[in-house]
């Protein structure tokens, strides 16, 4: 089955420290991964994607095939990273499998 | 550029009452299009998703139904509503073919008394 897993609801940092967002994922194909984030009053938008191999307002993600793991990181942490991110996977169909998301904190 | 209009964004509505939550999509043609929930502490759960015109998979069993009565357009519809049927539903839609990204819309949040 395929199944996207968020393990901290909330992480907290404080500004300028390093950030890691965990996701581990369950399918048994070659999935697409995405990272996703909601900022405050804003919609969900696509953050960045394993495929694009790119760094986006300083968060990378490296998929980890043996550990089938994307993590989110990002080695300095902004007061305007404070977000809610979610981890996604694509299979071999066009429908995306959402991860319960982490609430992102990061205090001055 | 594409965009994707959602609304309304609040509603509150009675149990018992019918529903109807429009979506559309500009800029684009044929799109595949998806209504989620968004629950706290559940995170996005895919209720429908369309590949075309009249053409609707349904995720999970449901009080709710989905349809698509012109390409850009997708309707989420109830004919009587639950309690259980509060929370905040977010349209999206995404290019054909394998792994696009989908885009989502600003939601509505649906209360039901």
């Amino acid at each position: 089955a395929q199944r996207v897993t968020q393990p901290e609801k909330l992480l907290s940092v404080f500004k300028g420290a390093p950030v890691e967002l965990k996701c581990n994922y369950s399918y048994s194909g070659s999935p697409e991964l995405f990272w996703y984030v909601q900022y405050s009053r804003q919609r969900l938008q696509l953050l960045l994607r394993h495929i694009s191999r790119e760094s986006i307002k300083g968060f990378t993600a490296d998929l980890n095939k043996g550990e089938t793991s994307f993590h989110l990181k990002k080695p300095f942490a902004q007061e305007e990273d404070s977000a809610m991110y979610y981890c996604a996977l694509m299979g071999n169909t066009d429908k995306l499998i959402f991860g319960t998301g982490t609430r992102l904190q990061v205090f001055p | 550029s594409q965009t994707i209009h959602q609304w309304p964004a609040t509603l509150v509505q009675p149990v018992g009452s019918p529903l109807s939550l429009e979506c559309t999509v500009e800029g684009t043609s044929n799109p595949n299009l998806y209504w989620y929930r968004q629950a706290a502490g559940r995170g996005l759960q895919l209720l429908f998703y369309s590949v075309g015109i009249g053409q609707i998979s349904s995720e999970v069993p449901q009080n709710l139904s989905a349809s698509r009565p012109q390409d850009r357009q997708f309707i989420l519809s109830s004919k009587k509503l639950l309690l259980s049927d509060s929370g905040f539903y977010l349209c999206a839609w995404s290019r054909r073919g394998g792994n696009q990204p989908q885009h989502f819309g600003d939601g509505t949040r649906l209360s039901i008394l």
